[in-house]
């Protein structure tokens, strides 16, 4: 079993819409949960970061991570296309020496 | 020059040649890492330094050799490569700290994208 899920897509939305993108993971130790956006030819970028269960908001992102299921989503409202890329999700915790674990990365379209 | 930098953005070599990869980081960070990125694959990371001494080798072959020359630098040189070694390279930093537990956030380069032939 992979350590980190996260389904590849592609996800095609218009614009406007609510996105919903989501990771599981099978290490119950991990505390720190990531997501990365990259764009084409680029590196990711870290766009939210969240410590234990809950839900945190910036601007029309929310991440949100639920520890007793180990799955976290990232939420993206009123979807642009400016919005279309790969969204990683990553973690990490005291379980193997605080490395980070990155999902494989889900790639996002939102039409015009 | 902010950020990470990462040169050559794009290289083609042969299975018998021999280049260097390069990272600079413009952040005063601590640690510089190496990540393989191969298509609908996660992010595989190679090598980490700390403070210029390398504290994580994730069984990588010995045709990638690091180095670390300073706090600001990286380096991957590359020889005999295989043609499944062709991905994305990236690189990325962060500031370690003993009370960061792995929370760091780690911030990446543009990648140079390797084709071996």
């Amino acid at each position: 079993q992979k350590e980190v899920e996260q389904d590849p897509g592609p996800l095609s939305v218009p614009e406007g819409a609510i996105v919903s993108l989501n990771c599981t993971y099978s290490n119950s130790a991990f505390q720190y949960f990531m997501w990365y956006r990259q764009y084409s030819r680029k590196g990711p970028e870290l766009l939210m970061y969240t410590y234990s269960s809950g839900n945190k908001e910036d601007g029309r992102f929310t991440a949100q991570v639920d520890k007793s299921s180990k799955y976290i989503s990232l939420f993206i409202r009123d979807s642009q296309p400016s919005d279309s890329a790969t969204y990683l999700c990553a973690m990490s915790g005291v379980a193997g020496g605080f490395k980070t674990i990155f999902g494989a990365g889900t790639r996002l379209f939102v039409k015009a | 020059e902010t950020g990470v930098t990462q040169t050559p953005r794009h290289l083609v070599m042969g299975m018998t040649n021999k280049k260097s990869l390069k990272c600079e980081q413009h952040l005063g960070h601590n640690a510089m890492y190496w990540y393989k990125q191969s298509a609908k694959k996660p992010l595989e990371l190679m090598f980490v330094y700390s403070l210029e001494e390398r504290v994580e080798n994730n069984s990588v072959p010995s045709r990638f050799s690091p180095e670390c020359p300073n706090s600001s630098h990286l380096f991957l040189h590359l020889h005999t490569l295989q043609p499944e070694d062709s991905a994305l390279y990236l690189c990325a930093s962060s500031q370690r700290s003993g009370e960061s537990f792995g929370q760091e956030t780690q911030y990446f380069g543009p990648g140079t994208r390797l084709l071996v032939l």
